[in-house]
């Protein structure tokens, strides 16, 4: 069975900061891999995707992920942190192939940037 | 496009009462999807259908919670009768296709039951 691990579950940064979150998955096919961010009191929107190619994954907002199959990860990444990346971040992680359009979550990161 | 619509916005109701949340799913969409967000167990796929057909509903919690999708363009989520323990955010969202479908969120129903 599919599973996603967020290993922070709580990060404090300050501003211009640097931002790795880090992310390992559990599906031994081919996966699309995804990475969703919850502002405060908002829904999930899509950060990042990643299905094939580059596995250097540029997103919305200056973030990107690297897809390193080896590890089974998918890490999150941003140069430098603004207070408005204040939110929650969940990764997730879909089989490829097959009749399913499932989308497994990890248990999200909150991260709080402080002026 | 408007994206997914859920309503209400925000439930309050008592142990006890029956509780429907719905959710119009983006106009094209195939797939819709139910969610729910508590502290305690992060976001949990509950149930999910295609062209309105449930595929796979083995995310609901028990018999008192059960989900319908008449139509492309509605589904409902009822949990009857409700528990305390089933205060929590649920998310409705919709996607085109298997494969490389990303998924939309709407904005969720916050559920208190008191």
């Amino acid at each position: 069975a599919q599973s996603v691990s967020q290993h922070n579950h709580h990060v404090i940064l300050s501003e211009a900061a640097s931002l790795e979150l880090g992310c390992n998955y559990s599906y031994g096919g081919t996966v699309n891999l995804f990475w969703y961010v919850q502002y405060p009191g908002q829904h999930l929107q899509l950060l990042l995707k990643y299905f094939s190619g580059d596995p250097l994954v540029k997103g919305i907002k200056g973030f990107e992920a690297e897809f390193i199959k080896s590890k089974f990860s998918f890490n999150l990444r941003k140069p430098s942190v603004q207070w408005s990346d204040t939110a929650e971040y969940f990764c997730a992680v879909k089989g490829y192939g097959g009749a399913t359009n499932k989308l497994i979550f990890g248990t999200g990161t909150l991260l709080a940037v402080q002026p | 496009d408007a994206g997914v619509i859920q309503s209400p916005r925000h439930e309050v109701t008592e142990m006890g009462q029956e509780v429907t949340l719905r959710c119009k799913p983006i106009s094209g969409h195939d797939y819709l999807f139910w969610y729910r967000q508590t502290m305690m167990r992060g976001l949990e796929l509950l149930i999910y259908f295609n062209n309105n057909v449930p595929i796979d509903d083995s995310g609901m919690p028990e018999d008192r919670f059960s989900a319908k999708m008449p139509n492309a363009s509605f589904s409902t989520l009822k949990i009857q009768p409700s528990e305390p323990r089933d205060s929590a955010v649920y998310f409705c969202a919709s996607s085109r296709g298997l494969g490389v479908g990303e998924q939309y969120f709407g904005p969720g129903t916050r559920l208190t039951v008191t």
